[in-house]
């Protein structure tokens, strides 16, 4: 089967930038999509197909994705983007997968 | 304006069974890749269910052989039918569709119904 890594937890200052990354084998040659959950919401697409913003979605939030690791990069990160971040992608072995999950503290 | 409307959960015994539904508005279900995605208490997102548009089901391997996925086109509905259900089924589930196929992204997710299965 397929793992997605995602660190658990990433704090970032108030109007920096915060960087969760996603780690997979080969990943790079996969879709991965981003998805941000506030606590006792659904998910909301955030970043889809690696470097796509859906419309509404903030120009700080971007995506990239080489080789084993993909990344969704917030800048200028505000209060309101505190929230937890899964990568997902699909493999033929697994169907869909999802990280484990980041939660962002903006401090 | 695309909808997806989830029902159908509840507090269930171990070994009991229910059935979610997943009503949508603003789209035709039966041409997109729809799933089931859950989430423990506390947990992780979990792929669970998939429906392809042309027909095709697939299911976790932790599902495979107790839950079902369907839809009905005429009422533009999806569906999960859970049988033989166990304390680690408890979580909230989500509909979502993938409009551009399996590797796509969940565009539209519900609002998502609770599964709760104790004695």
């Amino acid at each position: 089967s397929y793992e997605l890594t995602q660190p658990v937890s990433l704090s970032v200052a108030l109007g920096q930038t915060a960087r969760i990354t996603c780690g997979g084998n080969n990943i790079g040659n996969k879709n991965v999509h981003w998805y941000q959950q506030k606590p006792g919401q659904a998910p909301l697409l955030v970043i889809y197909r690696n470097i796509n913003r859906p419309s509404g979605i903030p120009e700080r939030f971007s995506g990239s994705n080489s080789e084993n690791t993909a990344t969704l990069t917030i800048s200028r990160a505000q209060v309101g983007d505190e929230a937890d971040y899964y990568c997902q992608v699909w493999d033929s072995s697994a169907n869909w997968v999802f990280g484990g999950g980041t939660k962002l503290t903006v401090l | 304006e695309v909808q997806l409307v989830e029902s159908g959960g509840g507090l269930i015994q171990p070994g009991g069974s229910l059935r979610l539904s997943c009503a949508a508005s603003g789209f035709t279900v039966s041409r997109n890749y729809m799933g089931w995605v859950r989430q423990a208490p506390g947990k992780g997102l979990e792929w669970v269910s998939a429906i392809y548009s042309g027909g095709a089901t697939y299911h976790t391997d932790s599902v495979r052989g107790r839950f079902t996925i369907s839809r009905d086109n005429l009422k533009n509905t999806l569906y999960l039918q859970m049988n033989s259900l166990r304390a680690e089924d408890t979580a909230v589930y989500y509909c979502a569709r993938a409009p551009e196929g399996a590797t796509g992204e969940f565009d539209f997710w519900g609002q998502g119904t609770l599964v709760t299965v104790s004695s």
